[in-house]
């Protein structure tokens, strides 16, 4: 198993470029979620989704949306690219294990800078 | 809503001695409560996890301890070593929730 990949690994955006990062699994998870760490931050949730067709919002939604077509992909659209949005996004997925207990895999991080 | 708050921030200990991570949730229905690893330039993989019916988890040389009343549970980690610096994130998540709340992160130093 790739496990959880994202792409791509940097970018650099103009200031109102439009991008999207990439997402899968291939774990046959249910949920995924998309967090973002600014430096020496910690990790606040942008969007999560637990299937195929379902969505919502985490805690920093603004300037950002995510679709599900997919069980395996969990693509992040950015529409009009701000410095405030300069971090580094991590995609994650799960499942609920018996009693409640959850493992999320991190994919390896895209790190986007916006000039 | 859950808030997690995570101390120290920073912490720097000599190899071999102890390091002691501690979080504070702040909602009671909360009953799971993992603890992730964050090496350089990765992503955070899961280390160990408590769920609220269990007061002490151990796995080698880390241990988990969990005070359901006072609403807080600590990382300890011993005989410290090179390895382990990276950055420490604490989590809670609230029965029937889909999603973790994760504490600020914790930078562990260790110092040979």
């Amino acid at each position: 198993n790739a496990g959880v990949t994202q792409t791509p690994k940097f970018r650099i955006l103009k200031i109102g470029q439009s991008m999207t990062l990439q997402c899968a699994q291939d774990m046959n998870h249910n949920y995924m979620y998309w967090y973002r760490q600014d430096p020496g931050m910690g990790l606040k949730l942008i969007y999560y989704s637990v299937g195929a067709g379902i969505t919502d919002k985490g805690e920093v939604p603004n300037g950002y949306n995510v679709s599900r077509s997919t069980t395996e992909d969990f693509p992040l659209r950015l529409e009009l690219a701000a410095p405030s949005q300069t971090s580094v996004y991590f995609c994650a997925s799960s499942y609920l294990a018996g009693g409640g207990r959850e493992t999320q895999y991190f994919g390896p991080g895209t790190r986007l800078l916006v000039l | 809503g859950e808030n997690v708050e995570q101390h120290p921030s920073t912490l720097s200990v000599q190899e071999g001695d102890s390091a002691v991570i501690k979080c504070t949730y702040s909602d009671s229905a909360s009953n799971y409560f993992p603890w992730y690893k964050q090496e350089l330039g990765k992503g955070p993989q899961l280390i160990i996890d408590i769920r609220s019916n269990v007061g002490e988890k151990k796995d080698q040389r880390i241990a988990v301890t969990l005070n359901k009343t006072a609403k807080h549970f600590s990382l300890h980690i011993t005989e410290t070593q090179p390895e382990d610096s990276a950055v420490y994130f604490c989590a809670a998540r609230i029965q029937g929730a889909q999603k973790l709340v994760f504490g600020q992160g914790t930078r562990l130093t260790i110092n040979p």
